[in-house]
């Protein structure tokens, strides 16, 4: 069963516009929540995160919103550049202070965004 | 600062091999993880270390062993290579648990094929 899902296996978007990645979660229990960027043969790079006490945070041009209530968060890209062109991964995890702290992780989707 | 460093990049093993994959980090994190990511999936966990000499199961922990002797090394062992372990493995750390503020590090990945 997926604890996290990206439903959007792929995303294209043109230069300058806004770039919106979504996430959905089953597990009431995941306290926290991040963004991961990944490049063709490079390891994941930690991009942004969010609490569940939260429901915005924003990093440069980058935004995720979390939906509690409806068990889904997202990632804004604005303005989008073509460097951003790679795969996203939503991951969740836990209470630091439990056992389920190790990151869960979604399919990913991978973004184009075309000069 | 290298950060993780995996080694090799690839490698082709027959039915029935073993191998160890490498992972060294140089900074100072208690916490080490092995994953795992297929094609179109995301990264399941594989084994997880919360410091030398401490290791636990992840997701998918069949067919692999790892050891932690040191703070700095967290190897994963395959033996007997089934074809379903075709895959890329990725090794990451962090300071603490969850590291909901700055996330992983991971090294850049090793992709594995099994014939």
């Amino acid at each position: 069963d997926q604890q996290v899902k990206q439903n959007s296996p792929s995303l294209s978007v043109q230069e300058g516009r806004i770039s919106i990645l979504n996430c959905d979660y089953t597990n009431s229990m995941f306290d926290y929540f991040l963004w991961y960027k990944k490049y063709p043969a490079e390891g994941p790079t930690f991009l942004i995160s969010i609490s569940s006490i939260k429901d915005k945070n924003e990093d440069g041009r980058f935004t995720v919103f979390l939906n509690k209530s409806a068990k889904h968060l997202s990632l804004h890209i604005v303005p989008s550049q073509p460097g951003d062109s790679a795969v996203y991964f939503c991951a969740a995890s836990g209470n630091s202070g439990g056992s389920n702290y190790k990151l869960t992780f979604g399919k990913g989707t991978l973004l184009t965004v075309n000069p | 600062n290298a950060g993780v460093t995996q080694t090799p990049k690839f490698r082709i093993l027959k039915i029935g091999q073993s191998m160890t994959l490498q992972c060294t980090q140089d900074m100072n994190h208690n916490y080490m993880y092995w994953y795992r990511q297929d094609p179109g999936m995301g990264l399941k966990l594989i084994y997880y270390s919360v410091g030398a000499g401490i290791t636990d199961k992840g997701e998918v922990p069949n067919g692999y062993n790892v050891s932690r002797s040191t703070t700095e090394d967290f190897p994963l062992r395959l033996e007997l290579a089934a074809p379903s372990q075709t895959s890329v493995y990725f090794c990451a750390s962090s300071y603490s648990p969850g590291a909901h503020d700055y996330g992983y590090t991971f090294g850049s990945g090793t992709r594995l094929t099994v014939v």
